[in-house]
């Protein structure tokens, strides 16, 4: 079926270090795609979204990158901090009055002091 | 800022008990969704609500399953009698708009034992 998923389950990048957390998607019908952030014991935390007719979109210390062309999507974090380790997710969704976000695997981001 | 809230934080069952977990949705939002998150892995789709009625709903969201929105506040997922299976972590979401991004609540932690 469809789905969408990561790369690399864990990534151990140095403090000051930028971050670079990879996403894969397979299902063409999708024009919107979500970075959360969850930290440990909470719900999903929005970080920056993008749709499908845009291939970058910069926020406060994020980007995320969107390759159509491929189905692929990265969150960039610049000069990564203590705070920024959490587990990451890509989702999708698609127009046209589907309710339903699809979330990925996660990638864990461990920030080293 | 506004959030959505969820109770209890943790509710632990015996198998084949019902539950009710609650959530207070964000007071203008119109969409609402379930979502659960069992131990390490990625987070899963169950059901979304719009206007009074399921919009889309996942596999996994059998019979034993149902969602409600008594009142113009709460908006509650019903599990009839539970599995061991159904133990996880049950998030609540509501958004402004179906395709916009989603704002989750801390999670309601289910043990079935």
């Amino acid at each position: 079926g469809e789905s969408v998923g990561l790369h690399l389950p864990t990534l151990s990048v140095q403090e000051g270090d930028n971050s670079i957390i990879n996403c894969a998607y397979s299902n063409s019908a999708s024009d919107y795609f979500i970075w959360y952030k969850q930290e440990s014991g909470k719900g999903p935390q929005f970080i920056i979204d993008i749709r499908s007719n845009m291939d970058k979109r910069q926020g406060q210390r994020v980007t995320v990158l969107l390759n159509k062309t491929v189905k692929h999507l990265s969150l960039q974090i610049a000069a990564t901090q203590p705070g920024d380790s959490a587990v990451y997710f890509c989702a999708e969704n698609r127009s046209g009055g589907y309710q339903k976000v699809t979330f990925g695997i996660g990638t864990k981001l461990q920030v080293i002091p | 800022e506004p959030e959505v809230t969820q109770t209890p934080s943790h509710q632990v069952t015996q198998m084949g008990q019902e539950v009710i977990l609650r959530c207070v949705p964000i007071s203008n939002h119109l969409y609402f969704y379930w979502y659960r998150q069992i131990l390490g892995q990625k987070v899963e789709f169950l059901v979304s609500f719009y206007n009074n009625e399921i919009s889309e709903k996942s596999e996994i969201f059998d019979d034993q399953f149902s969602v409600e929105r008594p009142d113009g506040s709460n908006f509650t997922l019903k599990i009839r009698s539970t599995k061991l299976e159904d133990s996880a972590m049950y998030f609540c979401a509501s958004g402004e708009d179906g395709t916009e991004k989603l704002f989750f609540g801390s999670g309601t932690q289910l043990s079935v034992l």
